[in-house]
């Protein structure tokens, strides 16, 4: 069954701390994956996508990810946090000429100042 | 530069009532999607249009789920004999056939059914 996996519900970090976000996936084709943010009462933005390639993918606002087939798994980082940061951030996964995007069921980031 | 834009940003109705949500596209846009966010979930998908084609509807879709994108440009979204189950964000968005896999979310329609 092709699913997306987000273990952590929520994670809490410090300003300035750096930020891992873990994403497992599993899916029948060589897959697209993207990391979405979503900040409340607002839509979801792309924060960044890996289709083939370079396994380590830069995004917007400083963040990256690095696809490792090998585990399944697409996770995000950012090596020093913002409180602006704070946010629900989502994985997901798709495939070539497809458009029925599986989303994961997302991770709330808490910054502490 | 206009986004996906949703409207209304937010409905309450009572059980049994009927509701319609529009979605405006980024106009250069060809591919039009329907999503629903519940609480702690992510997105799941609804249904999909090219152009004014609607070539995909999920199971989540049920019969009293309709939605039209009347001239490939504009979508609606109409869920007619609402029930509490049906409260949610209903999310659009939209993208280019010509740009690979990025999707361009609306800030979302919420919809609570008293």
């Amino acid at each position: 069954a092709q699913s997306v996996t987000q273990p952590d519900i929520h994670i809490t970090v410090s300003e300035g701390a750096s930020l891992e976000l873990r994403c497992n996936y599993s899916y029948g084709a060589t897959p697209y994956l993207f990391w979405y943010v979503q900040s409340p009462g607002q839509g979801l933005q792309l924060l960044l996508k890996y289709f083939s390639g370079d396994t380590l993918v830069q995004g917007i606002k400083g963040f990256e990810a690095e696809f490792k087939r090998s585990q399944s798994s697409f996770n995000l980082r950012k090596p020093s946090v913002h409180w602006s940061d704070a946010a629900e951030y989502f994985c997901a996964v798709g495939s070539s000429g497809t458009y029925k995007y599986i989303f994961g069921t997302g991770t709330r980031l808490k910054v502490l100042a | 530069d206009t986004g996906v834009s949703q409207n209304p940003r937010h409905k309450i109705t009572k059980r049994g009532q009927n509701v319609t949500f529009r979605c405006d596209p980024i106009s250069e846009h060809n591919r039009l999607y329907w999503y629903r966010q519940t609480l702690g979930q992510g997105p799941e998908f609804l249904t999909y249009f090219q152009n004014e084609a609607q070539l995909e509807k999920s199971r989540l879709l049920s019969d009293r789920f309709s939605a039209e994108r009347p001239k490939g440009s504009f979508s609606t979204l109409e869920i007619q004999r609402t029930e509490q189950g049906d409260s949610a964000m209903y999310l659009c968005a939209s993208s280019s056939s010509t740009v690979t896999g990025e999707l361009f979310f609306g800030e979302g329609s919420r919809l609570t059914v008293l």
